[in-house]
């Protein structure tokens, strides 16, 4: 009974590099959401989808970033062009259609040189 | 900008002893979440409270909902060092989006 698989667990990127985090949400789940987490802070929201479908990307800055949760395989958070500043945790849940419990992933953990 | 602040901040208790942490925003919540984070995984939940006044029991850990559903606390009893971890609430404003912010997380260490 697999929980929400995220990968890569550790990505390293230099300025200006593209990364890509991958999020597998749990078995039966339609819903993802994206958190990213600074050190000693709590969780940010970023983004909220559905199958195919954007609900709520409220917390995603409005360049570089872009998330995806297509109809095949796994949700897609995109960073282009990454900054140090980028340099997080970020962490993907999931949660069945119709509950408010989410499941979180073990996160990604990206460092930018 | 909805807020959620959550005090204190940093705990450093003896194993044995009682604490409470605190939740508040000047908002509304339809619901509100309690989760603990380990170092290196993700949040893990442990509690949802729903209605105003509410008071929910976890083993050692009472989590209660302000009657006006604008705060919350969560006391522990006896705590252990097992206990140690960051804490964190998230409220969701809007019942049904699903949309969960959350505090700033209060990180306790429970010393043997």
């Amino acid at each position: 009974n697999a929980g929400v698989m995220q990968n890569p667990r550790h990505l390293v990127r230099r300025r200006g590099q593209e990364a890509r985090l991958r999020c597998s949400p749990m078995k039966g789940h339609s819903h993802v959401y994206w958190y990213r987490q600074l050190p000693e802070e709590g969780l940010k929201f970023m983004v909220y989808l559905q199958k195919e479908n954007i609900i709520d990307e409220s917390g995603m800055p409005k360049e570089r970033f872009s998330a995806e949760f297509p109809k095949e395989g796994p949700s897609i958070l995109r960073i282009q062009q990454v900054v140090r500043g980028d340099s997080a945790a970020y962490f993907c849940a999931s949660s069945a259609r119709g509950t408010g419990e989410l499941f979180f992933g073990e996160g990604s953990r990206l460092t930018v040189l | 900008t909805q807020l959620l602040e959550q005090s204190p901040q940093f705990l450093s208790i003896q194993e044995g002893e009682n604490l409470t942490v605190y939740c508040n925003s000047s908002s509304v919540f339809s619901s509100l979440q309690w989760y603990r984070q380990e170092p290196g995984e993700g949040p893990v939940l442990l509690v949802t409270v729903v209605t105003g006044g509410e008071v929910k029991k976890l083993k050692r850990l009472t989590f209660q909902f302000g009657d006006a559903r604008k705060d919350s606390s969560l006391h522990i009893t006896a705590a252990q060092p097992g206990d140690t971890g960051l804490y964190l609430c998230a409220g969701e404003w809007t019942s049904g989006t699903y949309k969960y912010i959350f505090g700033t997380g209060t990180r306790l260490k429970v010393l043997a």
